[in-house]
C-alpha cells in the first residue's frame, strides 16, 4: 500500500516567520512530487511541484526533495495570515499508471 | 493556464433525483480526470479516474451505478449521481492532468445538498 504521511497539525507560526511542513512517502518509485494549499470549503489549488532532488525556489515557497530519505517538504518564508490553510502533499508513482497519491494535509495557522 | 472548469458550484435538490456535474479542461487537453469527494474536515476521497473514451475505473467502494461518470472528450468529463439521497450531500471535484508524470489541476468544487 503506497502512502503519503504528513503530521495532521495544527502548525502554528507568527506571522513573518518561516512555516516548515514536511512530507513522507513510501513508493520508491515515485517520480514527481506536488504541493496544494486548500482553504476551508474549497478546492486544491497547486503551489509547487518538484521532480528532482534538491530545492526549487517560488517567490515566498521553496519546495525541497530527498529522494534517498524519501523525503518532501515546502517552506514558507514570510507567513502571511493568507497563507492560513491546510497544505496537501501529492506523490506520483510510475507504478500503477502514475497513480497520485494525497497525504491527509497539515493545518498550517499564522498568527497576526 | 491550467484551468479546470466545473458546474455547478452548488446543487439543492430532493431525495431522489439525479445531478450531472461538468468538469472541463479550458486551455489543455486532460488525459485522465479524476472525481473526488470530501466530506466536511475530512481527507480528498478519490472516487474514480477517467481516460477518455474509455470506461470510467472506479475507486473501492464506490458504486458505478449511482455514479455515472462519462469522459466523452479530452475537455470534459460528467459525473452523474443518480436517484441522489442525503447521504450522497457532499463537496465534488474534479481535477485533470495533461501529462501522466503531471499535476492535477482541480475545478472549483460542486457542493451538493440533498433534502
Amino acid at each position: 500500500q503506497k502512502e503519503v504521511e504528513q503530521n495532521s497539525g495544527p502548525l502554528s507560526v507568527p506571522e513573518g516567520a518561516i512555516a516548515s511542513l514536511n512530507c513522507t512517502y513510501s513508493d520508491r518509485g515515485s517520480q514527481s512530487f506536488f504541493w496544494y494549499r486548500q482553504y476551508s470549503g474549497k478546492s486544491p489549488e497547486l503551489i509547487m511541484f518538484i521532480y528532482s532532488n534538491g530545492d526549487k525556489e517560488d517567490g515566498r515557497f521553496t519546495a525541497q526533495l530527498n529522494k534517498a530519505s524519501q523525503y518532501v517538504s515546502l517552506l514558507i518564508r514570510d507567513s502571511q495570515p493568507s497563507d492560513s490553510a491546510t497544505y496537501l502533499c501529492a506523490v506520483n508513482s510510475d507504478t500503477g499508471g502514475f497513480k497520485t497519491i494525497f497525504g491527509a494535509g497539515t493545518r498550517l495557522f499564522v498568527k497576526a | 493556464g491550467a484551468v479546470v472548469s466545473q458546474h455547478p458550484s452548488w446543487v439543492i435538490c430532493k431525495s431522489g433525483t439525479s445531478v450531472k456535474i461538468e468538469c472541463r479542461s479550458l486551455d489543455f487537453q486532460a488525459t485522465t480526470m479524476f472525481w473526488y469527494r470530501q466530506f466536511p474536515k475530512q481527507s480528498l476521497m478519490l472516487m474514480a479516474t477517467s481516460n477518455e473514451g474509455s470506461k470510467a475505473t472506479y475507486e473501492q467502494g464506490v458504486e458505478k451505478d449511482k455514479f455515472l461518470i462519462n469522459h466523452a472528450s479530452l475537455t470534459l468529463s460528467t459525473l452523474t449521481v443518480t436517484s441522489a439521497h442525503p447521504e450522497d450531500s457532499s463537496f465534488y471535484i474534479c481535477s485533470a492532468r495533461d501529462r501522466v508524470d503531471g499535476p492535477q489541476h482541480f475545478g472549483d468544487g460542486t457542493r451538493l445538498s440533498i433534502l
